[in-house]
């Protein structure tokens, strides 16, 4: 049994250029969330699938951001412009419905310098 | 949206200790997770609770969920070095969406 998995774990960019991050989730698992953490904070939700359509999206992302589950399984998160204020961990976690119970990914440390 | 605050921020306790980590909200949640993230990591389920004034085990870990299901406490008895880490409620707000408490980072001393 293979857990969340995120690509990369790690990604330096200078600011203005666009990054995507990949996040696969538990395989039988259809609800996909992405969340963001500063430093010291907890995380902050940002966007929700099910299946491959997305339900909510959070007024955290401006337009410069965008999710895809092209197919109801891996999802893609990009970021377009990049600010320093993007600097973060990004957090992919999936569940199947039901339990409320989530599992998150090694998530993707974002650094705009 | 509704606000989950963790208290305390930080604790810095001795091996052997107890302690006691609180989750409060002035809203109801359907079910209530505790997580564990160490740094560089991905938060790693502990818990969930769903039942007003329900109390769960998990070793050394004690989960409750207030009996109106607003707060939830986390007792650790005899606390480990191996128990330090960032500890993260996260209440369900309807079928789906989940928030974050502002998290309680403990370190225990050997």
């Amino acid at each position: 049994d293979t857990g969340v998995s995120q690509d990369p774990r790690h990604k330096i960019t200078k600011r203005g250029q666009n990054v995507t991050f990949r996040c696969d989730p538990i395989s039988e698992h259809n609800r996909l969330y992405w969340y963001r953490q500063t430093l010291g904070q907890g995380p902050e939700f940002l966007t929700y699938f099910q299946n491959e359509a997305q339900l909510e999206k959070s007024r955290l992302l401006s337009d410069r951001f965008s999710a895809e589950r092209p197919k109801g399984s891996f999802s893609t998160l990009e970021i377009q412009r990049t600010e320093q204020g993007d600097s973060a961990m990004y957090l992919c976690a999936s569940s199947s419905p039901g339990p409320y119970e989530q599992y998150f990914g090694p998530g993707t440390r974002l650094t705009v310098t | 949206t509704q606000l989950l605050e963790q208290s305390p921020q930080f604790l810095s306790i001795q091996e052997g200790e107890n302690l006691t980590v609180y989750c409060n909200s002035s809203s109801v949640f359907s079910s209530l997770q505790w997580y564990r993230q160490e740094p560089g990591e991905g938060p790693v389920l502990l818990v969930t609770v769903v039942t007003g004034g329900e109390v769960k085990k998990l070793k050394r870990l004690t989960f409750q969920f207030g009996d109106a299901r607003k707060d939830s406490s986390l007792h650790i008895t005899a606390a480990q070095p191996g128990d330090t880490g960032l500890y993260l409620c996260a209440g369900a707000e309807g079928t789906y969406k989940y928030i974050f408490g502002t998290g309680t980072r403990l370190k225990v001393l050997a």
